[in-house]
Formats: C-alpha cells, structure tokens, sequence
C-alpha cells in the first residue's frame, strides 16, 4: 500500500529558528512530491513542488528536498516567523494525490 | 479561493437523511475532486471527475455518490448519512490531473452528522 507519513505530528518553536519538517513514502516508484499549507478554516494552498527528476525546490524561506533513495522528502523553513504557523502537508503526487497526516506548527513569538 | 467554491460552509444534519454538497468552478478545469479530511489523516480521495459525466472511485467512496451534468459543478450526495461521515469535506480541481500540477482548492464543508 502506498502510504506517506509526516513525523512530527505537532512542533512548536521559538520565532528565527530555521526548522524541518520531515515526509517520508513507501512507495519508491515516486511521480512528483508536493508540499501544501493549510490554515484553519481555510483550503490547502501549494507552497513547492518536485518533479521526479528534480532533487530539490527553493521559494522564498522555503527549500523542499526530495531523495527518492531513502524515501524522504524534507520542507525546509528559515527565520520562521508567526505567521508561518500552519498545518503543512505533503501529498506524493501521481494520477491522484496521495497525502500524510500533516505537521502541524506553531511559531512562538 | 479564487475559481472554486463550496457550499454549504457550514452543515448540521441528523443520521440517515440524505444530504449534498456542492463544488462549483470558474476555471473550466477538467478535473474535480472530492476529498474528506479526519483527524490524525490526510485527505483521502471520495470521487473524482475526469469530465462532464465521467467520474470514477477514490479510496473512500462507501456511502457516497457524485454527480457532474456540468462542467463548473460536482455534486457530492451522501445518500444516508451517518456519523462515521462527520467531516471536513473538500473539493480541488486540476487542469492537468497528473503528476499533482495545478491543484486549487475550496475552502471547506464542515459537516456534522448527529
């Protein structure tokens, strides 16, 4: 079964601290490999995604890794700040979109 | 958000009447999707739609049936709803439909089923 998985459930940091979100996927006939935000009471709004031939996407304070090897793909954040706190998912991206759980985090002021 | 809406937001109904919600675009994208979302899991596929009459199971699909006479509108109808079907339900639509490019997403239904 193709399953993705996001460890930590929940993360609360400090604001500034770079941090990382972890996503890791069984399946290592991977397509593309996607991350979404999500706030509360709201839709999921693409931040990155990576092709297949791709290792890596870079946007903004935001870099998303992707090692089809190990079957990880890691999001990035730099200098987080309040307004990054979010529910951030990633999906392996096929003919559909298959998602984990999601980290949710929180930026402390 | 912007091309794609849901209605309703917001929907309080009692086990075993029937119930529909409703996805409706301005993006004339081929591609619309249904997925629910629980807690502790990610979004899991409900139905799809590949074009005006052309829909097709996801992973969750018991329970619910889908309807696209339109291409601007997807119809989810829960024909008995129980509570296992409380919820927080979305839709998305995609140009592509592979390969995850181009996913915009609604806002959201909260369903609660008592």
């Amino acid at each position: 079964k193709q399953e993705v998985t996001q460890i930590p459930a929940a993360l609360s940091v400090p604001e500034g601290e770079n941090l990382v979100l972890n996503c890791s996927f069984t399946d290592s006939a991977i397509y593309n490999l996607q991350w979404f935000r999500q706030d509360p009471g709201k839709g999921l709004t693409s931040l990155l995604l990576i092709q297949s031939s791709q290792r890596e996407q870079t946007s903004g304070r935001l870099n998303a890794s992707l090692d089809k090897s190990s079957g990880r793909s890691t999001l990035y954040i730099a200098a987080s700040q309040p307004g990054d706190s979010a529910t951030y998912l990633c999906a392996r991206a096929s003919y559909q979109l298959i998602w984990g759980a999601g980290t949710k985090l929180i930026i402390k002021p | 958000d912007a091309g794609i809406t849901q209605s309703p937001r917001h929907k309080v109904t009692e086990t075993g009447t029937p119930v529909t919600l409703r996805c409706h675009q301005t993006e004339n994208h081929r591609y619309m999707y249904w997925y629910r979302q629980d807690p502790g899991h990610g979004l899991r596929l409900i139905h799809y739609s590949y074009g005006v009459k052309d829909t097709d199971k996801g992973e969750v699909s018991d329970g619910y049936s889908v309807s696209r006479s339109k291409t601007e509108d997807f119809l989810l109808t829960l024909e008995s709803a129980t509570s296992s079907q409380t919820s927080v339900y979305f839709c998305a639509i995609s140009e592509s439909g592979a390969g995850g490019f181009g996913y915009t997403f609604g806002s959201g239904t909260r369903l609660t089923v008592v």
